[in-house]
C-alpha cells in the first residue's frame, strides 16, 4: 500500500486567497484525521470523520477553515481567506478500526506558508 | 483538559549511549499512550503503544514505560546510533479516538 497521500506538499499563498489541502486514506480506513503542527502549538487535533462522517471538530480554530470527506477515499481541508497565522505544516492520518489497537498513520504532511 | 509534556525538548549525546526521554500527562484517564517517531519532512511513525493496563512494551533497542497513576512515561534507547536522530513525540489517547501529543523531543546522536 501506499500509505496516506497528501497534495500538496508545499504551499505558498498570499493572504486572503484560498487553500485546499488533500488527502487520500490508506485504503480499507475507515476514520481519517486532519491535524495542524506549529511550533508555538505542536501537533493538534482539527478534526476527524469515521466513515465519511465528521465526529469532532472542535478543534477547528474558526469559520475559516473546513474539511468535507466525499467519499472513503478522498478529504479535504479549505481555509479561506487565508491568514498568515495559518502557516503550519498539516498532516492527514487514517485508521482501521479492525486493526492494531488504535494506531494512526501519518501522511507526508503538507507545509503551508501564507505570505 | 489533558496537558502532555517532554522533557527535555532537545537533547545531543554521542553515539553508542543510552538514554531517557521523559513524557507526562495531567489526566490518568486514557486509553493508551504511543511514541511516535518524526522525520524532518516526513509525517510521523508509531514505534510503541502502551496500553492503559500495560507498564511497558519494547521493541529492539527501545523500550517504553508507562506509570498511569503518576502520569509517567519514559522511552528507554538502548545503545544509540546516528540514524536514532529524529524528534521523538509522546501521545495520549483520550475519548475514542483523540489524540494529544506532546510538543516533542529533538533528538541528536553525533558520531
Amino acid at each position: 500500500d501506499a500509505g496516506v497521500i497528501q497534495s500538496p506538499r508545499h504551499e505558498v499563498t498570499e493572504m486572503g486567497q484560498e487553500v485546499t489541502l488533500r488527502c487520500k486514506p490508506i485504503s480499507g480506513h475507515n476514520s481519517l484525521f486532519w491535524y495542524r503542527q506549529t511550533m508555538m502549538r505542536g501537533l493538534e487535533l482539527l478534526i476527524y470523520f469515521n466513515n465519511n462522517v465528521p465526529i469532532d471538530d472542535s478543534g477547528m480554530p474558526e469559520d475559516r477553515f473546513s474539511a468535507k470527506m466525499p467519499n472513503a477515499s478522498f478529504s479535504t481541508l479549505k481555509i479561506q481567506p487565508s491568514e498568515p497565522r495559518d502557516s503550519a505544516v498539516y498532516f492527514c492520518a487514517s485508521r482501521d478500526a479492525g486493526g492494531p489497537p488504535d494506531t494512526q498513520y501519518f501522511g507526508p504532511g503538507t507545509r503551508l506558508t501564507v505570505l | 483538559k489533558q496537558e502532555v509534556t517532554q522533557i527535555p525538548a532537545a537533547l545531543s549525546v554521542p553515539e553508542g549511549e543510552n538514554l531517557v526521554l521523559n513524557c507526562s500527562f495531567t489526566d490518568s484517564a486514557i486509553y493508551n499512550l504511543q511514541w511516535f517517531r518524526q522525520d524532518p519532512g516526513k509525517g510521523l511513525t508509531s514505534l510503541l503503544l502502551i496500553q492503559s493496563s500495560q507498564r511497558e512494551q519494547t521493541s529492539g533497542r527501545l523500550n517504553a514505560s508507562l506509570d498511569k497513576s503518576s502520569g509517567r512515561s519514559t522511552l528507554y534507547i538502548a545503545a544509540s546510533q546516528p540514524g536514532d536522530s529524529a524528534t521523538y513525540l509522546c501521545a495520549v489517547l483520550q475519548g475514542a479516538q483523540k489524540l494529544v501529543f506532546g510538543q516533542g523531543t529533538r533528538l541528536t546522536i553525533n558520531p
